[in-house]
């Protein structure tokens, strides 16, 4: 089991530029989930998804928008990269069958907005 | 506003030294309770969590952590930290609906 997978990364993008970010599980997860953490604030979570088709707002959703087409996949997307969304990006899934369960987290993908 | 709160943002130990990391979260009824760390260079791992049962929690690597529900506390503890302990730590909270609210972070520097 690979566990939890992000392509790319690291990526730089230029004000302006969109791009997407995948988000791979292999365990058959219900949930996933997609943070941002920046120095000082931990970790906020920007979109979930509770099962293929579906999604949701997290705390820091503006300027994101989030794809679950396949069970296994969720896709982060930003339209029009802004400095401000400079961060390293987490996804992260969970079996979504009790509130105590683990998220299991993958490696990260590292954004530079310029 | 409901939150969790790390008091300390960095705490630098000689090996050897005890461990306690405060976490207090203000939400009310039944959460359940979860300290990540993540070593340098690599992604969030689940340390231990608290979902029901027995307050004093233990987890790998010889870390535990009490919940104090008068207290609204789940503080991280380790007797005897090493080198290898260097890393962040981020206490969470899951208040319901699978959701999890991240405190902070401390990181920790642990000098041979």
């Amino acid at each position: 089991n690979a566990g939890v997978t992000q392509t790319p990364k690291f990526r730089v993008l230029k004000t302006g530029q969109s791009m997407t970010l995948l988000c791979a599980q292999d365990m058959n997860h219900e949930y996933m989930y997609w943070y941002r953490q920046d120095p000082g604030m931990g970790l906020r979570l920007i979109h979930y998804s509770v099962g293929e088709g579906t999604t949701a707002k997290g705390e820091v959703p503006d300027g994101y928008n989030v794809s679950r087409l396949k069970k296994q996949n969720f896709l982060l997307g930003l339209e029009s990269a802004a400095p401000s969304q400079t961060s390293v990006y987490f996804c992260a899934s969970s079996s979504g069958t009790s509130l105590g369960e683990t998220q299991y987290f993958g490696p990260g993908t590292r954004l530079l907005v310029l | 506003a409901q939150s969790v709160s790390q008091h300390n943002h960095h705490v630098i130990l000689s090996e050897a030294a005890s461990l306690e990391l405060g976490c207090n979260y203000s939400y009310g009824g039944t959460v359940n309770l979860f300290w990540y760390v993540q070593y340098p260079g690599q992604h969030l791992q689940l340390l231990l969590k608290y979902f029901s049962g027995d307050p004093l929690v233990k987890g790998i690597k010889g870390f535990e952590a009490e919940f104090i529900k008068s207290k609204f506390s789940f503080n991280l503890r380790k007797p005897s930290v090493q080198w290898s302990d260097t890393a962040e730590y981020f206490c969470a909270v899951n208040p319901g609906f699978q959701k999890l609210v991240f405190g902070t972070g401390t990181r920790l520097l642990v000098s041979p």
